[in-house]
């Protein structure tokens, strides 16, 4: 079945430094990818998503481009800041109706200043 | 503003009893989804909703049960079957298609003792 990799962490970085989170996945079809962030004792809320092949998510920062080739969704951000630090999901949408989000285990990240 | 609301944020239960955790949204989905998130686990499906009225079973849908009567309402039941209830409880919502993405409420934390 469709499935979604994400690295392990914790992933620890200072302030300002380069952060890559490495998704990949594996479906049939042409899922869509989406990355989620969390806050501690909150829900997940969406950070960036694309839908199609060569497709290029990006918000407060963060990118992510849709690599069909390679079946992967790389997370990426030039400079982190403290208020960065969360844990990261990695999810696809297989190309059906009335199927649901996976996830993977995600990531955390820290950030120190 | 439209979102999901879940209540309680924090529910503690002896064990063998039923427990009900609320999810309302305003934001007219039609899709509706519980997950359970553990430590190093990511987001498992329990039990997802396309429609009012019906539903279907996800990953770990043993020891739980839901409804959906209303367009805005989909309330879990974690019955006393369910071996190791201890958890976060995270509910979605989303419009159709497969790009679109999951809105997330802000999760009930179940303590059972």
């Amino acid at each position: 079945g469709d499935s979604v990799t994400q690295m392990e962490g914790p992933v620890t970085l200072s302030e300002e430094a380069f952060l890559t989170i490495n998704c990949t996945y594996t479906a049939t079809g042409y899922p869509s990818l989406f990355w989620y962030v969390q806050y501690p004792g909150e829900g997940l809320q969406l950070l960036l998503k694309a839908t199609k092949a060569d497709d290029k998510g990006s918000n407060k920062g963060f990118e992510a481009t849709y690599r069909k080739e390679t079946t992967s969704f790389h997370l990426e951000k030039g400079s982190v800041q403290v208020s960065d630090s969360a844990v990261y999901f990695c999810a696809l949408s297989p190309n059906q109706a009335g199927t649901a989000l996976i996830f993977g285990k995600g990531t955390t990240l820290s950030v120190s200043s | 503003d439209g979102g999901i609301t879940q209540s309680p944020k924090y529910l503690f239960r002896k064990e063998g009893q039923n427990v009900t955790l609320s999810c309302e949204q305003n934001l007219n989905h039609d899709a509706m989804y519980w997950y359970r998130q553990d430590p190093g686990q990511g987001l498992r499906l329990i039990y997802y909703s396309q429609i009012v009225n019906d539903f279907q079973k996800g990953d770990i849908a043993e020891g739980y049960s839901v409804s959906r009567e209303k367009k805005e309402s989909f309330p879990l039941t974690v019955t006393s079957a369910q071996k190791n209830p201890t958890a976060f409880y995270l509910c979605a919502s989303r419009e159709p298609g497969g790009g679109s993405p999951l809105h997330f409420g802000n999760g009930t934390r179940l303590t059972v003792t």
